[in-house]
């Protein structure tokens, strides 16, 4: 079964900094892997997804993501914070016809 | 193009009331998946159906919930006799029949008082 594992339910930094979210994945066959971002009261945006092209997958909104397969990792970056990325992150990964998601994280932006 | 579209948006209901949720998928998209997300929660699974059938309801509870996709019209998520436990917001997804191609709608949240 497929499964996803988030580090670090909350996640601070300062504007203009570097944003690392973590995600490990499980999987038997080879994984497609999402990142959804939820803004308060709202629903989920898809940022990014990998479908077994390249490895380094660019989103929106001047986020990326790389495929690791030796570490089971797809960490989502993005090089300078904005105030306006303050929201939940979620990663997820397809399996058995259905999304299975992280447990979340939730990213601060400090002026 | 219109999104997934949910509604309600906010729906209140007494304990003992029936909730109905709906969800209309994309244009084009034929399978339709179900989450719900407590608060301070992730989201969890509930159920995925196509048209006419339930492919897969391993995350509803055993009782007081189920859905449905007719061939017409939209999918429900019905709640019967609703408990303050159920208060939450939920979710639907629409995809086409290829994979990665999932599309949430903006929710339902439910509030049982």
């Amino acid at each position: 079964a497929q499964s996803v594992t988030q580090l670090g339910s909350h996640v601070s930094v300062s504007e203009g900094a570097l944003v690392l979210l973590r995600c490990n994945y499980s999987s038997s066959v080879p994984p497609y892997l999402f990142w959804y971002v939820q803004y308060p009261n709202q629903g989920l945006q898809l940022l990014l997804k990998y479908t077994s092209a390249a490895t380094l997958v660019k989103g929106i909104n001047g986020f990326e993501a790389e495929f690791k397969k030796s570490e089971t990792s797809f960490h989502l970056t993005k090089p300078s914070a904005h105030m306006s990325d303050a929201a939940e992150y979620f990663c997820a990964v397809e399996g058995a016809q259905k999304l299975v998601f992280g447990q979340g994280t939730r990213l601060t932006i400090n002026p | 193009n219109a999104g997934v579209m949910q509604n309600p948006r906010h729906l209140v209901r007494r304990r003992g009331q029936e909730a109905r949720l709906r969800c209309s998928p994309m244009k084009g998209h034929s399978h339709v998946y179900w989450y719900r997300q407590l608060p301070e929660e992730g989201l969890k699974f509930m159920v995925y159906l196509q048209k006419e059938n339930i492919i897969d309801e391993s995350g509803m509870p055993k009782e007081r919930f189920s859905a449905e996709f007719p061939k017409e019209g939209p999918s429900i998520l019905r709640i019967q006799q609703v408990v303050r436990g159920d208060s939450a917001a939920y979710f639907c997804a629409s995809s086409p029949p290829l994979r990665s191609g999932y599309t949430f709608g903006s929710g339902t949240r439910l509030t049982v008082v």
